[in-house]
């Protein structure tokens, strides 16, 4: 059982070069969401999803785009990277609301750097 | 939209020292969580409390939640090294359980 899992670890971008993120999650949870944490900070939600093929904005959303075709993935894609955009990127996912008292599982996460 | 601080930023104790983090949020949240982040690593769940004026205690760690349940607070009893890392507090409010993460406390135990 693997939890949740983010791919890549890591990258470079260039300024302008576009990207995806992965989370992948082996436990049928309903809810996932994207995180992003910059240096001593806490992780702040760029978007989320309560099921497949279902997306909402968070906080920070702003030139960051997801999907979720599928139940256990969920994507994040950066269309045109900008430097504001280097951080620690963490995905997290949880049951439906029936199961209450259930924590967010969080993935390793992502350190990208943008050039 | 909704604001979660902690106090203080940053705290070096030596070993065996008590350590307190206070967390206050600008609203009134469902539930608050608590996680702790190593260096490198990802938050772990420590506890979540969801009664208005709740206390959990985990060992040396106590968590109290606020009457008005906007505030949360985390003590740890004689901190040894093993006790380093970020506390982050979590409030939970609105639908899709969605979590607005407090700034963090650095902590740090030296001998």
């Amino acid at each position: 059982n693997a939890g949740v899992t983010q791919t890549p670890k890591f990258r470079v971008l260039k300024t302008g070069q576009s990207m995806t993120l992965l989370c992948a999650q082996d436990m049928n949870h309903e809810y996932m969401y994207w995180y992003r944490q910059d240096p001593g900070m806490g992780l702040r939600l760029i978007h989320y999803s309560v099921g497949e093929g279902t997306t909402a904005k968070g906080e920070v959303p702003d030139g960051y785009n997801v999907s979720r075709l599928k139940k256990q993935n969920f994507l994040l894609g950066l269309e045109s990277a900008a430097p504001s955009q280097t951080s620690v990127y963490f995905c997290a996912s949880l049951p439906d609301r029936a199961q209450y008292d259930q924590p967010q599982h969080f993935g390793d996460g992502t350190r990208l750097s943008i050039l | 939209g909704q604001q979660v601080m902690q106090i203080p930023q940053y705290q070096h104790v030596q070993e065996g020292e008590d350590f307190t983090t206070y967390c206050n949020s600008s609203t009134t949240l469902s539930n608050i969580q608590w996680y702790k982040q190593r260096p490198g690593g990802h938050p772990v769940f420590l506890i979540q409390l969801v009664k208005s004026g709740e206390v959990k205690k985990q060992k040396r760690l106590t968590f109290q939640f606020g009457e008005a349940k906007k505030n949360s607070s985390l003590h740890i009893t004689a901190t040894q090294t093993t006790d380093v890392g970020t506390y982050f507090c979590a409030g939970e409010t609105g639908t899709a359980s969605k979590l607005t993460f407090g700034t963090g406390t650095r902590l740090q135990v030296t001998l």
